[in-house]
């Protein structure tokens, strides 16, 4: 069974660092990109990036590019997303996703406030 | 980037009707567009892919429709558990893919 299990809720002040993680389990990590997605409470969804847990390869969003970090560990088949200085705008639902083009399997999300 | 237009906002339904959701491209998008149901608390799920490919596990009351920049999604007779949000994702011109801004089925 396929499964992505997401790291838990965090509370973060302005300007502090943050990783959250997604843990894939029941098929071939390296076989299927990693997408993130934002998603700001009451709002729509907005896909920040993707990596190819192959080659460590990343693409993002203009709206997201360097401001957030996308990475992995093949060793533990876990995708990191990474904040260096987080904004109270960064305060929504985060949810990790397996696919190329489309998302077929989506972790549970982690919410992440920050407060202004 | 491509915008995805999705009507309408909300969408009151009886149970046992059909829902009809509209998504339009900003430009052609061939049929690479992708449907997903969000009920509230919940990740989003996939539902068709290549603009009418029921995903697994999806019932044959949902279907979609479409190809350039019109789609449809069309479910046929709304069941309890139907009533949630529903957003058209856009996987032909990337990066970004680019969602719809959501539909909202309620119970009317």
């Amino acid at each position: 069974e396929v499964q992505l299990v997401q790291s838990g809720a965090e509370v973060k002040k302005p300007g502090e660092s943050l990783r959250i993680s997604c843990k894939a389990s029941g098929y071939t990590f390296i076989s299927y990109w990693i997408n993130w997605v934002r998603q700001v409470p009451g709002k729509g969804l907005e896909w920040m990036g993707r990596i190819d847990p192959g080659d460590s390869y990343t693409n993002y969003s203009p709206s997201f590019q360097g401001h957030v970090t996308i990475s992995v560990d093949r060793s533990i088949n876990t995708a990191y997303l990474q904040w260096d200085g987080l904004r109270s705008s960064d305060t929504a639902i985060y949810y990790c996703t397996r696919g190329q083009l489309l998302s077929d399997f989506w972790g549970q999300g982690t919410l992440v406030t920050v407060p202004s | 980037e491509i915008v995805m237009t999705q009507s309408p906002a909300t969408l009151s339904v009886s149970p046992g009707e059909r829902a009809t959701l509209s998504c339009r491209a900003s430009q052609n998008i061939n049929i690479n567009l992708a449907w997903y149901q969000q009920k509230p608390g919940q990740a989003p799920r996939l539902l068709i892919s290549d603009a009418s490919t029921r995903a697994t596990g999806v019932p044959a009351r949902f279907s979609g429709s479409g190809s350039g920049t019109e789609f449809t999604l069309t479910i046929s007779s709304l069941q309890s558990e139907d009533f949630a949000f529903y957003y058209c994702q856009q996987y032909n011109i990337w990066p970004p893919w680019t969602f719809g801004q959501g539909t909202k089925v309620e119970i009317k």
